[in-house]
């Protein structure tokens, strides 16, 4: 199960987007790109997942790269209470388990 | 609608006791996963519950079991405690395997 590579922390500016990294060099082609985030004393939270293109919802946005190394997960206007972990995770759609494979995550700081 | 119900929320129990966590997840899923967090290890899976069936386990011990009811709550049993099983023990719910998952706010076990 090999996991994704994301940097360990990362600091914003509030109400400053943020470009959060994610690299997923072996992925193939069935596997989804998942982002989770895990607020201090809290279970994790969904944040947005994709296959090849990019996404879009209300908390976030999902740029995936061309050749799916990769990919980037954007908070439009960061606030204090999006500090928390963000997990990258990559799943195999193949498979249709539920199974997620944690890495260590991004701790991103927002400071106002 | 209610969320995923993890309970006990604390749990202090001691070296060598048995313990059965209970999860209730969202009305209508049937897709029940387990995780461990623990400081040095991160988010570990544990295994997976759909319709009753386990579709997938994780790299722990047999200490560690669990199944699924016909009305999808799971519990799961760590038998013969030790000290290393110490963490927050998460419950993730999906409607099914390929949708995004809802944790609960975990169990903390302690083993003394």
């Amino acid at each position: 199960d090999a996991k994704t590579t994301q940097p360990n922390s990362m600091e914003s500016n509030e109400e400053e987007p943020v470009h959060l990294p994610c690299n997923h060099s072996t992925i193939s082609g069935t596997d989804y790109i998942h982002w989770y985030r895990q607020l201090p004393s809290q279970g994790p939270e969904y944040v947005i997942h994709g296959l090849t293109s990019n996404v879009n919802n209300r908390m976030a946005s999902l740029a995936i790269a061309e050749d799916r190394k990769s990919s980037t997960l954007i908070l439009h206007r960061a606030t204090l209470r999006d500090a928390a972990v963000y997990y990258c995770i990559r799943s195999d759609g193949s498979s249709n388990t539920g199974k997620l494979i944690f890495g260590q995550g991004t701790t991103l700081q927002v400071k106002p | 609608k209610a969320g995923v119900t993890q309970t006990p929320r604390y749990l202090i129990k001691t070296r060598g006791q048995q313990v059965t966590l209970s999860c209730s997840p969202i009305s209508g899923h049937r897709s029940v996963s387990w995780y461990q967090q623990t400081p040095g290890q991160g988010l570990q899976f544990l295994f997976e519950y759909f319709s009753e069936t386990q579709r997938n386990k994780g790299n722990f011990p047999g200490r560690f079991s669990g199944r699924q009811f016909s009305n999808s709550r799971s519990e799961m049993n760590v038998s013969t405690l030790e000290l290393g099983d110490s963490a927050l023990y998460l419950c993730a719910s999906r409607l099914n395997p390929d949708t995004e998952a809802f944790f609960g706010q975990g169990t903390r076990l302690t083993v003394v």
